[in-house]
């Protein structure tokens, strides 16, 4: 079935930094985008932006710009989320979720990851 | 940047009861809206694309309606499986994409 699995839960010092990884199975992953979204602790979605898996291109949320890449490997089906310079206030649960612009022109997020929390902590 | 400004934060409403949750846009984003619910401790689902367009396996109590501005987010009876905090989420040509603050959805 069609399914995003992420990778597990981090815990990090400030300063560092984390990378995050989405699994796809079940589709063309180079026919969908991957967006990433977070949750800080008993607080709402943020958006932080989206990378297209067929060519590569990326936008980002103008408050993460610069501590944020977002790639993928294409032949293991894998988007990556690496954020920088971490701060305290970037412990939340991550989400991917795939993003269907190309092959029904939906612009919304219809399968999503299981989360990855991420601890920043000293 | 456009602001998404949804109301209320949070609602109770008893089991079949009608349900409206509204968001307003700061400027027209034509019908540039998604609607998604989430559970505790579990990742979003998509409800409602593009306004008004039920996702496929969703139940169709769930609709959404609106353009421009002002959307409006309907559960026609409530199930006591609709708890959940509801969320909308707008788009640009870019895209990108900001959440509405939430409204967090309880039982009466």
């Amino acid at each position: 079935q069609v399914q995003l699995v992420q990778s597990g839960a981090e815990v990090k010092k400030p300063g560092a930094s984390v990378k995050v990884s989405c699994k796809a199975s079940g589709y063309t992953f180079t026919s969908y985008g991957i967006s990433w979204v977070r949750q800080a602790p008993g607080q709402g979605l943020e958006w932080m932006g989206w990378i297209s898996a067929y060519n590569g291109n990326t936008n980002y949320a103008q408050k993460l710009q610069g501590r944020v890449t977002m790639t993928t490997d294409t032949s293991t089906s894998t988007a990556y989320m690496e954020l920088r310079s971490l701060r305290s206030d970037d412990t939340a649960v991550y989400y991917c979720a795939r993003l269907d612009m190309m092959v029904r022109g939906v612009y919304a997020f219809d399968i999503w990851g299981q989360g990855t929390m991420v601890t920043v902590s000293s | 940047d456009i602001q998404m400004t949804q109301s209320p934060s949070s609602l109770s409403a008893s089991v079949g009861d009608r349900v409206t949750i509204t968001c307003q846009a700061s400027q027209d984003i034509s019908n540039y809206l998604n609607w998604y619910q989430q559970k505790p401790g579990k990742a979003p689902k998509l409800l409602i694309y593009d306004a008004s367009n039920l996702e496929t396996g969703v139940p169709s109590r769930f609709s959404g309606s609106g353009s421009g501005t002002d959307f409006t987010f309907t559960i026609s009876s409530l199930q006591p499986e609709d708890i959940a905090t509801y969320y909308c989420q707008q788009y640009d040509n870019l895209p990108r994409y900001t959440f509405g603050q939430g409204t967090k959805l309880e039982i009466k």
